[in-house]
């Protein structure tokens, strides 16, 4: 079954640190991996997505996430958190099943504290 | 230009009442999606919408629910008989078409519903 697995409910960092959300997927054929934010009382956004090309893909708000096919996984990035970061994360995959359709992960809580 | 609306942004019902959920995707955007965010838990696929295609239906929960698209454009999802299993809030999403790999998907703020 096709399928994308956040392992953290929760996660807490200090300001100014470096956070990583994971996430981890499995698909059959090429992954598109997406991650999207939603911050509270507010839809999700877009954040980044890989498709192919370079493993490390760039994207709002200063994140960043590298996608590594050995480990299927593709965790999300960012080198200096911000109280603003606080928000719930959503790993997503893009699968063809006669038509593409959005798997999401059932997302990780980020707490970033002052 | 505008964004993804959905309306009511809060709806509070009664067990076994129906209830209209609707949704106004961006401007020529083809494919139109529902999800269902419940408390604590991830995004549940519902439904989506592509052009004039037949819809993909594989993520409606019972019966009781359904959606429709009317025109190509604005979208209404309708649950019947409502339990309370089905208080969570109920995203829209709309992209310019849903036949790519790489498309992304446009949110509404969405709606959420309350099964007393």
């Amino acid at each position: 079954a096709q399928s994308v697995a956040q392992p953290e409910d929760q996660v807490n960092v200090a300001e100014g640190n470096p956070l990583t959300v994971k996430c981890t997927y499995s698909v059959s054929g090429n992954p598109y991996l997406f991650w999207y934010v939603q911050y509270p009382n507010r839809g999700l956004q877009f954040l980044l997505k890989y498709i192919t090309g370079d493993n490390l893909v760039k994207g709002s708000y200063g994140f960043e996430a590298e996608f590594n096919k050995s480990q299927t996984s593709f965790h999300l990035k960012k080198p200096s958190a911000l109280v603003s970061d606080s928000a719930l994360y959503f790993c997503a995959v893009r699968v063809n099943t006669g038509g593409f359709k959005t798997i999401f992960g059932a997302g990780t809580r980020l707490f970033v504290k002052a | 230009g505008a964004g993804v609306s959905q309306s009511p942004s809060n709806k509070v019902t009664e067990k076994g009442k129906d209830v209209e959920l609707r949704c106004d995707p961006i401007s020529g955007h083809t494919a139109l999606y529902w999800y269902r965010q419940s408390l604590g838990q991830g995004l549940e696929f519902l439904i989506y919408f592509q052009g004039n295609s037949a819809p993909d239906k594989s993520g409606l929960p019972s019966d009781r629910f359904s959606a429709e698209r009317t025109g190509g454009s604005v979208s209404t999802l309708t649950i019947q008989r409502t339990q309370q299993e089905d208080s969570a809030v109920y995203l829209c999403a709309s992209s310019p078409t849903s036949g790519g790999a790489g498309v992304t998907q446009y949110f509404g703020p969405g709606t959420r519903l309350l099964v007393l």
